[in-house]
C-alpha cells in the first residue's frame, strides 16, 4: 500500500536551533501534503496545507516564518522549525493524498518526535 | 469549517468484550468519513471509510463503523477486543466538494484501553 515517510523519528536540539523534518511519499505522487502538530494527549492540530511548486497555506495562528514549508517536487515536502524554543516540542506528522484521488484517505507518516531542550 | 465530536475521551473494556466508539460531526452538505488508529509515538493507521454507499462499513482489524447521516453519526465497533487493540482511535471528516477537498478535520480521540 501507499507509504509516507517521515524523517527523523526523533531529534533533540538546543534552544535557537533551526531543524528540519523530512515527509517523503514513497509509491505514489502527492500534488498536496499536510502538516499537523500533536500535543500529548490530544488531536492533531492542522498547521498547513503544502502545495507542489506554490505557496504553502497555513491555519490561522500558525506562524509561517516560524514553520518554513517546501514542497519543491511530487514526493517531497520539508518543514523547518526555525530558532526553535522549547514551546514547539511537540510530536508533528504529515500526510499526503495521492495525485488525482480527490477525497480518498489521506496516507501518514509516522511523525517526528522534536525536544528542545 | 467542520466539527467533529468524540463523546467518549476514554473507554476502558475487558478483551473479548464488545466496543463501541462514538463520533458525532456538523456538516450540510455531503461528507467523507474516517476512522483512524494510532499507536504510541507513530502516525495515524487508517480502519476503515464511508465515501459512499452501503452505511455500514467494515475495516481492518476486525473494526466496522455505521454512517448515519440522520443522526450526523459514525460510531466504530468491534464484537471482540483484544489487548492489541489498545490504541488511541481519531474521528475524521472531510468534505465533498469546494476548496476544502481532501482537508481532514479531527474529533479529540478516544484513548481505547482493553485489559486481560
Amino acid at each position: 500500500g501507499a507509504v509516507v515517510s517521515q524523517h527523523p523519528s526523533w531529534v533533540i536540539c538546543k534552544s535557537g536551533t533551526s531543524v528540519k523534518i523530512e515527509c517523503r511519499s514513497l509509491d505514489f505522487q502527492a500534488t498536496t501534503m499536510f502538516w499537523y502538530r500533536q500535543f500529548p494527549k490530544q488531536s492533531l492540530m492542522l498547521m498547513a496545507t503544502s502545495n507542489e511548486g506554490s505557496k504553502a497555506t497555513y491555519e490561522q495562528g500558525v506562524e509561517k516564518d516560524k514553520f518554513l514549508i517546501n514542497h519543491a517536487s511530487l514526493t517531497l515536502s520539508t518543514l523547518t522549525v526555525t530558532s526553535a524554543h522549547p514551546e514547539d516540542s511537540s510530536f508533528y506528522i504529515c500526510s499526503a493524498r495521492d495525485y488525482g484521488q480527490n477525497n480518498q484517505p489521506q496516507h501518514f507518516g509516522d511523525g517526528t518526535r522534536l525536544s528542545i531542550l | 469549517a467542520q466539527s467533529v465530536t468524540q463523546l467518549d475521551s476514554q473507554v476502558p473494556v475487558f478483551e473479548e468484550a464488545p466496543v463501541e466508539l462514538r463520533c458525532n460531526y456538523s456538516s450540510s452538505v455531503s461528507v467523507y468519513l474516517f476512522w483512524y488508529v494510532q499507536y504510541p509515538n507513530q502516525g495515524l493507521q487508517l480502519l476503515l471509510k464511508y465515501l459512499s454507499g452501503s452505511t455500514l462499513v467494515k475495516g481492518i482489524n476486525g473494526f466496522e463503523a455505521e454512517f448515519n447521516k440522520s443522526q450526523t453519526s459514525f460510531h466504530l465497533r468491534k464484537p471482540s477486543v483484544h489487548i492489541s487493540d489498545t490504541a488511541e482511535y481519531f474521528c475524521a471528516v472531510s468534505e465533498g466538494r469546494g476548496s476544502t477537498l481532501g482537508r481532514l478535520y479531527f474529533g479529540r480521540g478516544t484513548q481505547l484501553t482493553v485489559w486481560p
